[in-house]
């Protein structure tokens, strides 16, 4: 059975770092892309960034380009989201994904999600 | 960034059909999108219910099915249930970068 539990969510200061992480099972990790989506309170769903089976593909939405970093430890089975220079519209709830269709953008497969506050 | 539309709202009838459409600013929705269906429910994480325009999930009720229709992704649900209640969003993938529309609340009543 596929798992993706999210940690590392939290209540940040505007312009403080945060790093989140998503331990995987239940698949073999290293062969499929993974993604992060978020959520804002009573908002829609917005992706933020995916990376390649292999972590040599990154990709991310406009809002965090510069200050996200998405990377992935496939020995530790383990998606990283490093946040920098967080704003206030970066609190959401934070989902990792499984990406098992055609792109590596989307997501077929769910985390509980992680939820991350920016404020003072 | 392209922009993703959806119906903000939707109602059908119990055993009725409905259907979601999902339009892209860029011009026509294709396969090559690779549009995807997701709802979701009150306080709970999304469910993909459609991958790859068609594709279901094994936990993907009959009822559901993705399709391309009038230049947009279109989810037709056949003989809704009170339990479909719920905001469906749909994804578009641009080439390295994913974007959900807006949602669609779905009242079943």
């Amino acid at each position: 059975e596929v798992q993706l539990v999210e940690s590392g969510g939290g209540l940040v200061q505007p312009g403080g770092s945060l790093r989140l992480s998503c331990a995987a099972s239940g698949f073999t990790f290293s062969t499929y892309a993974v993604t992060w989506v978020r959520q804002a309170p009573g908002k829609g769903l917005e992706w933020v960034s995916a990376i390649t089976a292999s972590g040599g593909n990154t990709y991310y939405a406009d809002s965090v380009k510069g200050r996200f970093t998405i990377s992935r430890d496939n020995s530790k089975k383990t998606l990283y989201a490093q946040m920098h220079s967080l704003r206030a519209e970066d609190t959401a709830v934070y989902y990792c994904g499984l990406s098992t269709g055609r792109t590596v953008e989307g997501t077929n497969y769910w985390g509980q999600g992680t939820r991350v506050t920016v404020s003072s | 960034q392209a922009v993703v539309t959806q119906e903000p709202s939707l109602a059908v009838s119990p055993g009725g059909t409905v259907t979601l459409t999902c339009g892209s600013s860029t011009g026509v929705v294709t396969s090559g999108h690779f549009p995807y269906w997701f709802q979701q429910k009150p306080g709970q994480a999304p469910r993909t219910l459609i991958y790859d325009t068609t594709n279901k999930h094994s936990w993907t009720p009959a009822r559901f099915s993705g399709s391309l229709l009038g230049g947009k992704a279109a989810l037709t649900l056949s003989g809704a249930q009170p339990e479909d209640e719920a905001d469906y969003y749909c994804f578009l993938s641009y080439n390295g970068a994913g974007v959900f529309g807006g949602g669609t609340k779905l009242t079943v009543l």
